[in-house]
Order: C-alpha cells, then structure tokens, then sequence
C-alpha cells in the first residue's frame, strides 16, 4: 500500500497564476481531508469530501478555492490567482470511515507564491 | 464548532526526564482523541489515540489519559530521547465524527 499520494511536493506559483495540488488516498479509503499549515503553525481544517461530494467545507475560503473528488482519479484542490498569503503546506489525509477511525496523512505539498 | 486548545506551546526537557503536554477541548460530544507527531519538513503521523470510553492508554513510553467531565486529555511521554524532538499535535473530533480539529501544537526540545 502506498499511503497517501500528494503531487507535487513542492510548487512555486507567481502571483495571479492558478495551483492545482492532487491527493490520492490510500487504497480503500474513501473519505478525504484537506489541511493547511502555515510556517511554524497549526493544521487548519479546509475541506472534507467523499467520492464526488463535498461533504464539510466549512474551512475553505469563499473566493479563488475550490475542491473535488471525482469518482476516478484523484482528489483535486484548486486556488485561482494566488497571492503571497497562500504560500503554505497543505496536506491531504484519507481514511476509511470517517474521522473517528483516525487520519493518514500525505506527505503535503508546499505552495510558495513568488 | 469543535476547539482545541494545547499548552505548552514549547517545551525543553533533558534527556531521559518526562514530558507532558495538555488539552482541552470544547465539544462534550467529541468521541475520539488522536495524537499526532510532526518532525521537520515531513508528514504529520499518528502515535496513540484514545476513545472517550477509556481513560487512558499506554504503549511502551507513550501514554494518554482522557478525563470526560473536565473535557481535557494529555499526552506523556517517559525517559525522553533526542528522537522525540518534534512538534506533537493533540486533536478531538467534531461530535458527529465529521473530521478531526487539532491543537495548535507543541515544540518538544530533548537536550542530549
């Protein structure tokens, strides 16, 4: 089982440019969860989905974010015309059940907004 | 909502002395309390957890108490070495188990 997939680890965006991060879960997990941490901060809650249901995205910001996971392929976070204060990592995690069978984390991707 | 709140914020132990780190949470109808341990640049990774109908669990030199009435669970972990250094992240569910909300974390210094 590979765990949890993120690609790419590192992105570099300027500003204006759209970011597109991709979080496959690992094999049999069905419930998806995306988070983000600021430099030396904690881990945000952004956005919960199931497969193509957005099912808690209460975290996500109104404006330039968007998420998506469709019934085949991976689980998409889109942020459109980034700006400096989206640089951050952003980690998805799946798991089987729910929340409460505990979290798998990716290895996160690092956003940095030039 | 759920909120979690975890102290210390730092925390510099020598070497084979114990650690503690504490939190609170605000949702009564939370079920389930994971800890999870972050060392630099890498992936958050769970560690031990606990469920509200046990009031603590061990595993080796980790463990976790859960007190339900005062809605405070803690993480202990005994005769420290160099390679717990991390940052450790306490979280509870959201009552309806919809997803995990976590502490604001703790920066663990073992001194050698």
């Amino acid at each position: 089982n590979a765990g949890v997939m993120q690609n790419p680890r590192h992105l570099v965006r300027r500003r204006g440019q759209e970011a597109r991060l991709r979080c496959s879960p690992m094999k049999g997990h069905s419930h998806v969860y995306w988070y983000r941490q600021l430099p030396e901060e904690g881990l945000k809650f952004m956005v919960y989905l199931q497969k193509e249901n957005i099912i808690d995205e209460s975290g996500m910001p109104k404006e330039r974010f968007s998420a998506e996971f469709p019934k085949e392929g991976p689980s998409i976070l889109r942020i459109q015309q980034v700006v400096r204060g989206d640089s951050a990592a952003y980690f998805c995690a799946s798991s089987m059940t729910g929340a409460s069978e505990g979290y798998t984390f990716g290895s996160g991707t690092r956003l940095t907004v030039v | 909502g759920e909120n979690v709140e975890q102290h210390p914020s730092t925390l510099s132990v020598q070497e084979g002395d114990s650690a503690v780190i504490k939190c609170t949470y605000s949702d009564s109808a939370s079920n389930y309390f994971p800890w999870y341990k972050q060392e630099l640049g890498k992936r958050p990774q769970l560690i031990i957890d606990i469920r509200s109908n046990v009031g603590e669990k061990k595993d080796q030199r980790i463990a976790v108490t859960l007190n339900k009435t005062a809605k405070h669970f803690s993480l202990h972990i005994t005769e420290t070495q160099p390679e717990d250094s991390a940052v450790y992240f306490c979280a509870a569910s959201e009552g309806y188990g919809n997803k995990l909300v976590f502490g604001a974390g703790t920066i663990l210094r073992v001194k050698s």
